[in-house]
């Protein structure tokens, strides 16, 4: 089974709206960490924000925000205000205990295109 | 301050060849991570370095091995390359220090593309 799932291959916004990208997750085990990160076609992977499973509220971030759905499995990155720079790869990835280390797992990513 | 620094940036090789990646990582960083990700995909883990020793490794065969060397810096090497190997790889950088891991971002470099021929 599949451990970190995005189900939106691709998804387009209007410049300024807000936009949210879907990420559900499998563990069971009670402490783990959830991530986004964003991807320009440059390559390189750039850290956006960061829930805990014990933390009780949402994290937020700027412009960035995790609606942490703990029941459901589910963590949400909500982009506010789109701006054209946001065009890029996003990356939902857990942190989960494996072996005595936290290996993190990524899913498969969401393509996000800002129209102007 | 020096973010993640790989090297080289791209690379091209033929079937069979072994092929040696360079990372040195942000300042103040001590544990480097390397990840595979193909084309459409997200990354693969493939393993991390603390303290010049494999502190955990992915789902990936022998032919992957690594080091790290006493200024944290790491190469990733592969042998008997496959076309299947073809990807992009990237290395991450955290730090371990006095530190809880489950909620330490890691920090990614621009990675090297791998093409094999």
């Amino acid at each position: 089974a599949q451990k970190i799932t995005q189900t939106q291959p691709g998804m387009f916004v209007q410049e300024k709206e807000a936009v949210t990208l879907d990420c559900t997750y499998d563990t069971s085990d009670p402490s783990y960490g959830l991530f986004w990160y964003k991807q320009p076609s440059s390559g390189e992977m750039i850290f956006l924000i960061y829930q805990g499973s014990y933390d009780q509220q949402n994290a937020t971030e700027g412009r960035y925000s995790l609606n942490f759905q703990k029941a459901r499995k589910s963590a949400n990155l909500v982009i506010s205000a789109s701006q054209l720079g946001d065009s890029a790869m996003y990356f939902c990835a857990m942190r989960e205990r494996s072996g005595g280390s936290y290996i993190p797992t990524f899913g498969r990513g969401t393509s996000l295109i800002v129209h102007p | 301050d020096a973010g993640v620094t790989q090297s080289p940036t791209h690379l091209i090789k033929t079937r069979g060849q072994q092929v040696t990646l360079r990372c040195s990582p942000k300042s103040g960083h001590d544990t480097v991570s390397w990840y595979q990700q193909a084309l459409g995909q997200g990354p693969q883990f493939i393993f991390q370095y603390y303290e010049e020793e494999e502190r955990q490794r992915g789902n990936f065969p022998d032919r992957f091995s690594g080091h790290q060397f006493p200024n944290y810096s790491s190469e990733l090497n592969v042998n008997a390359l496959l076309l299947g190997d073809s990807a992009l790889y990237l290395c991450a950088s955290s730090s371990l220090r006095g530190q809880g891991e489950i909620n330490q971002p890691q920090h990614f470099g621009d990675g090297t593309r791998l093409s094999i021929l």
